[in-house]
C-alpha cells in the first residue's frame, strides 16, 4: 500500500510568482484535504476535494485554489505569493465514507522571498 | 480565534514514567477529537481519537480521556519511551465534514 506522497519535498519563490504543490493520495482514497502549517502553528485547513469536487474551504483567499483528478492526486496552486505564503504545506488523504481519519504525507516546505 | 489550544509549548519526562498532553477545546459543536504526532520532515501520523459519546479510549500505552464539561480531553502514554519525543496535536473537528482543527501543537522529550 502506497502512502501519501508530495512534491515538491522544498520550494524557493519570490512575491509576486505562483506555485503548484502536488500530492498523491494513499490507494483507495477518495478524498484529499490541503493544510497550511505555519511556523510554530498547528497545520490549518485550506480545502477538501472530494470525487474532484470542492467539499468545504477553510478562510484562506480566492488565490488559494486546488484541483483533484479522476486518478484523486491532487493540486494546490497559489498565485501572487506573499512573504506570508512561506509555510510547510501538508495534504491528506481519506477514504469519503471514515471521515475521521486522515493521512499525512511529509509535506512540502514554500519558501517566499 | 484558537478553537483548539494546547497551552503548554513543551513537556519533558523520564522514560518509564507517565506522559500527560492536554488539551482544551471552545466549540461545542466538536464532536470526534484526534492526537497526531509528527516527527520532524514528517507528516502528521494519527495516533489515537474519540468520540464524543465516550469519556475514555485506550491502544496500548496509550488512553485518551475526554471531559466534555470541561471542553478537555488529555493524552496518557504509559511508559513514555524516547521513540516518543514528537510534536504531539491535538486536533477536532464536527460531524458535518472532514475539516480538522489542530492545535499548536506540544513537543514532548522522553530522557533516557
Amino acid at each position: 500500500e502506497t502512502g501519501v506522497t508530495q512534491s515538491p519535498t522544498h520550494l524557493i519563490k519570490t512575491r509576486g510568482q505562483q506555485v503548484t504543490l502536488r500530492c498523491s493520495s494513499q490507494s483507495g482514497h477518495n478524498t484529499v484535504s490541503w493544510y497550511q502549517q505555519a511556523l510554530g502553528q498547528g497545520p490549518q485547513f485550506i480545502f477538501q476535494y472530494y470525487r474532484e469536487e470542492e467539499n468545504g474551504r477553510g478562510n484562506f483567499p480566492p488565490r488559494f485554489s486546488g484541483l483533484q483528478f479522476p486518478n484523486y492526486s491532487s493540486e494546490l496552486n497559489v498565485n501572487a505569493l506573499e512573504l506570508d505564503d512561506s509555510a510547510l504545506y501538508l495534504c491528506a488523504s481519506s477514504l469519503g465514507e471514515v471521515r475521521y481519519e486522515q493521512y499525512f504525507g511529509p509535506g512540502t516546505r514554500l519558501t517566499v522571498t | 480565534d484558537q478553537q483548539v489550544k494546547q497551552n503548554s509549548p513543551s513537556l519533558s519526562v523520564q522514560e518509564g514514567r507517565i506522559s500527560i498532553l492536554n488539551c482544551d477545546y471552545t466549540n461545542s459543536m466538536f464532536d470526534y477529537f484526534l492526537w497526531y504526532k509528527k516527527y520532524p520532515a514528517e507528516g502528521p501520523t494519527f495516533l489515537i481519537s474519540i468520540s464524543s459519546i465516550k469519556d475514555k479510549n485506550e491502544d496500548g500505552r496509550f488512553t485518551v480521556f475526554l471531559n466534555k464539561s470541561a471542553k478537555h480531553l488529555s493524552l496518557h502514554i504509559v511508559p513514555s519511551q524516547p521513540g516518543d519525543s514528537a510534536v504531539y496535536f491535538c486536533a477536532a473537528n464536527t460531524g458535518a465534514n472532514s475539516k480538522l482543527t489542530f492545535g499548536k501543537g506540544i513537543t514532548l522529550s522522553v530522557r533516557p
